[in-house]
Parts: structure tokens; sequence; C-alpha cells
């Protein structure tokens, strides 16, 4: 079945750069997420990519999308604080639920 | 109003008692979601629905049952409650049609514990 991995922790500087990343094994994936999930909040939705795009980009933040490895990479320019939180990968292979990783808990560090 | 809500938001039960969680949206979904959260573990599907006729089993179903009552309820319910069933529950809804790219909108979340 399908699968998505990713590291479990991450810690940055405020004003670094983070980089998440994340691989899956469903080379039929229509689209791929970015979920961002706040203490003591359910999930939102981030940012997302369709497959036939290798790059997306949106104020700080650039989603990488390497088809041929299946590596999916999230990258926040400047972070701060308030980004905070765990991050989701999630893939969509067609007509069933969305497949998500493990999350990765982003720590910045003032 | 929130689109998506969970109640309880928090739960303390103790083994063997039986639990209900319950979910309501608002935004007029056909499809629902049940997953629960383990620290490490991430998300886990545990059933899911397509439309009010339709349940189908998610990875882990085994010690919950679900019903969709409505459109826009969506119930699981844990028959025999034991300690390893304490994590934290959402509920998420999405439609195809409503967006192309199928986002899921979850709720806040149910805090269970089992003793």
């Amino acid at each position: 079945g399908e699968d998505v991995e990713q590291s479990l922790f991450l810690s940055v500087r405020e004003g670094d750069s983070s980089v998440i990343n994340c691989t899956y094994t469903d080379s039929s994936s229509t689209y791929l997420y970015w979920y961002k999930q706040e203490p003591g909040a359910g999930l939102q939705l981030l940012t997302y990519i369709f497959s036939n795009m290798d790059m997306k980009q949106d104020q700080r933040l650039t989603v990488l999308l390497n088809k041929k490895d299946k590596h999916l990479s999230l990258r926040i320019a400047d972070t701060q604080t308030g980004d905070s939180a765990i991050y989701f990968c999630a893939e969509n292979a067609g007509n069933t639920p969305l497949v998500f990783g493990k999350g990765t808990r982003l720590s910045v560090i003032a | 109003d929130a689109d998506v809500t969970q109640t309880p938001r928090n739960r303390i039960t103790k083994t063997g008692k039986r639990i209900m969680l319950e979910c309501s949206q608002t935004k007029g979904h056909d499809r629902m979601y049940w997953y629960r959260q383990d620290p490490g573990l991430g998300l886990r599907l545990i059933y899911y629905s397509f439309d009010v006729k339709d349940i189908n089993k998610g990875e882990i179903s085994d010690g919950y049952s679900v019903s969709r009552q409505a459109q826009a309820k969506f119930s699981l319910s844990l028959e025999s409650a034991i300690p390893n069933q304490t994590a934290l529950y959402f509920c998420a809804t999405s439609d195809p049609t409503d967006t192309a790219y199928n986002e899921q909108f979850f709720g806040p979340g149910t805090r269970l514990t089992v003793l």
C-alpha cells in the first residue's frame, strides 16, 4: 500500500530557512500536500502541489517535487516562532482518502 | 462558527466503558473521516464514509465502529474502551467537487484518555 515517510523532528534558529523532507511510494499520486498542525488544534492545509509541477512558491513557502525520486520538500524562508508546529506530508492517489506521513515537529529557537 | 465540530473535546473514561465521539459539519461535504493521532505515529485512518450509505474500514478499525446518521453527522464508537485507545481523535471532511485538489478539512480534535 501507499506509504509516506518523513523525519520526526527539526530544529532551526529564528530567521533561518527550514527544509522539511518527505518521501512517498505511490507513483500515481495526483496531488501532494503539506498540512500544518499548531498546538492544540486540528490540521490545516498549508499548501499543495499538482503532480505535473516540480515547484510551487507561495510567499515564504517553496514546495519542490521530484517525481522520479518520489521526494517532496517544504522550504520555509525566514522561519519565525509562529512557524513552530507539526507539519504533515500527504498524498492523494485517486478516489481514496489521503495518506499522511507521521509528521515533522518543527521547533524554532529564538 | 467552525465548519467541522467535534464533541466532546476532552473525555476521560475507564476501561470497558462504551464511548461515542461525535462529529458534525456545515460544509455540505459528502465525505467524512475519522483519524487517531498518537505521538510518533502520525495520523492513522480508522473509518471513512463517502456518502450516507457508504462506510469503509481504514487501517486501524479493530475496536471501533461508526455511524453515519446524516450527511452532516459521523459518529465514532468505542464499544469497550481499552487504555491503548488513549489518543487524540480527529474528524475530517472533503468533497472532490468542492476543490480540484480534494482538500480535507479537520475538526479541532477530541482528546480521549482511557484509564
